[in-house]
């Protein structure tokens, strides 16, 4: 079946760092890619879409200049959290899917980011 | 706005009663509605997905029911186990474009 693998699944970095999370997709062209945000005992909130070859659209109330997003590849999705601090830290899940208005969406495992 | 609920958001059963989730949306032009399971600090494993135009979906164990014009669906899981234990999300698609909108989750523990 269709595999995305997220890299780091767990990072803790001193406030003002930037952190790059990747997503990958091991066994498809990820067309497009999808970031969400979950707090503790929260659901899974939408943060950007990411068509590969453009720029990615971005939720209300999602800064693109804080999350920066990067789909150069049909593979690959990168995201970067600039000058991490504390409320930054969540968990932050990738999913990605082929080309096809009726393709499903697969997702990683997700990354854990500690802001101290 | 698409908005999804699940209710209730946490659910307590002993081993081998039958689990009732249930997931409700205010738009009904969906495209699908899947059903995810959770596990704590972990990403999402998809369960069951229902077209628009079906009525329920079955694999083992799991059943869900959607019935779009009342804007409601509902995942049952028979016999539960302590395995099942984990929180469980419904999301739909709309049907213009690919987003998926999440319900907060039910959190399920079943106890031996």
């Amino acid at each position: 079946g269709a595999v995305v693998s997220q890299h780091p699944s767990w990072v803790i970095c001193k406030s003002g760092t930037s952190v790059k999370i990747e997503c990958r997709s091991l066994d498809f062209q990820a067309t497009t890619m999808f970031w969400y945000r979950q707090f503790p005992k929260q659901s899974l909130m939408l943060m950007a879409t990411s068509n590969e070859g453009s720029k990615a659209t971005y939720e209300q109330g999602v800064e693109k200049d804080k999350f920066l997003i990067n789909h150069a590849s049909l593979t690959l999705s990168t995201l970067t959290v600039t000058s991490a601090h504390p409320e930054d830290s969540s968990f932050y899940i990738c999913s990605a899917s082929t080309w096809g208005s009726n393709q499903p969406q697969h997702f990683g495992d997700g990354t854990r980011l500690s802001i101290l | 706005k698409q908005e999804v609920t699940q209710i209730p958001a946490a659910l307590s059963v002993p081993e081998g009663e039958n689990l009732v989730l249930n997931c409700s949306f205010t738009d009904s032009a969906i495209y699908n509605l899947q059903w995810f399971r959770q596990d704590p600090g972990k990403g999402l494993t998809s369960l069951l997905l229902i077209q628009s135009s079906q009525r329920e979906q079955t694999s083992g164990r799991l059943n869900a029911s959607l019935d779009k014009s009342s804007g409601r669906s509902t995942l049952y899981i028979a016999a539960s186990q302590p395995g099942d234990s984990a929180t469980y999300l419904c999301a739909v698609r709309e049907a213009a474009g690919n987003k998926l909108t999440f319900g907060g989750g039910t959190r399920v523990l079943v106890k031996p």
